[in-house]
């Protein structure tokens, strides 16, 4: 199993450009989110899917964007990049067990820089 | 609201100390407790857990014990090793019946071992 895997590692984008970063996993897992790392910050909700069709906000959605049309990927979207959106990002996955979402597995993250 | 309050960082410490971080929370219900770790330039990676009170989790010379009591779960090590310096967060997972499966991840505690 490759796990969660994510891409591109690093970008450099420029104010207003839109772009994809994308996310897989291949374990089969329900549950799959978006967060935001940044400095004295903790990790920061984007954007959620507890599975396929079905998505929903985390703490800071503004400027993302996500979809879930298949259980593997989840893609998040900024629409207009501003510099404010300068951050590493972490996809994550969990599954069920005895109907409660466990440990989540993380991908190795996308540093993004926004200029 | 379900929250994660962790010591507030950075910690240094000589190799073999002990060490101890801070963790309580707030739930509504009876969540799950984590304790994950990042390396630098990695993606978090699950430390130990425990899923209901009194549970100790354990992993890598670590410990830690869920206390309803206390509403804390704070993380031990008896020896720490210039390996160990890392980013450690501790976080919660708590089923709702309205709005699924939520994490709550403290800030992060960065900790320093010095030969």
């Amino acid at each position: 199993n490759a796990g969660v895997t994510q891409t591109p590692k690093f970008q450099v984008l420029k104010t207003g450009q839109s772009m994809t970063l994308q996310c897989a996993q291949d374990m089969n897992h329900e549950y799959m989110s978006w967060y935001r790392q940044d400095p004295g910050m903790g990790l920061r909700l984007i954007h959620y899917s507890v599975g396929a069709g079905i998505t929903d906000q985390g703490e800071v959605p503004n400027g993302y964007n996500v979809s879930r049309s298949t259980t593997e990927d989840f893609p998040l979207r900024l629409l207009s990049a501003a510099p404010s959106q300068t951050s590493v990002y972490f996809c994550a996955s969990s599954h069920r067990l005895a109907g409660v979402y466990n440990e989540q597995f993380f991908g190795p993250g996308t540093r993004l820089t926004v200029l | 609201g379900n929250s994660v309050t962790q010591m507030e960082g950075p910690v240094t410490l000589s190799e073999e100390a002990f060490l101890t971080i801070n963790c309580t929370y707030t739930a509504t219900g009876y969540p799950s407790l984590f304790w994950y770790v990042q390396y630098p330039g990695e993606g978090l990676q699950l430390l130990l857990k425990a899923t209901k009170a009194d549970d100790k989790g354990s992993n890598k010379g670590f410990e830690a014990t869920y206390r309803k009591e206390t509403t804390s779960f704070h993380l031990e090590k008896g020896s720490v090793q210039v390996s160990d310096s890392a980013v450690y967060f501790c976080a919660l997972s708590e089923s709702l019946w309205n709005t699924g499966n939520q994490f709550y991840f403290g800030t992060g505690t960065s900790l320093t071992v010095i030969p």
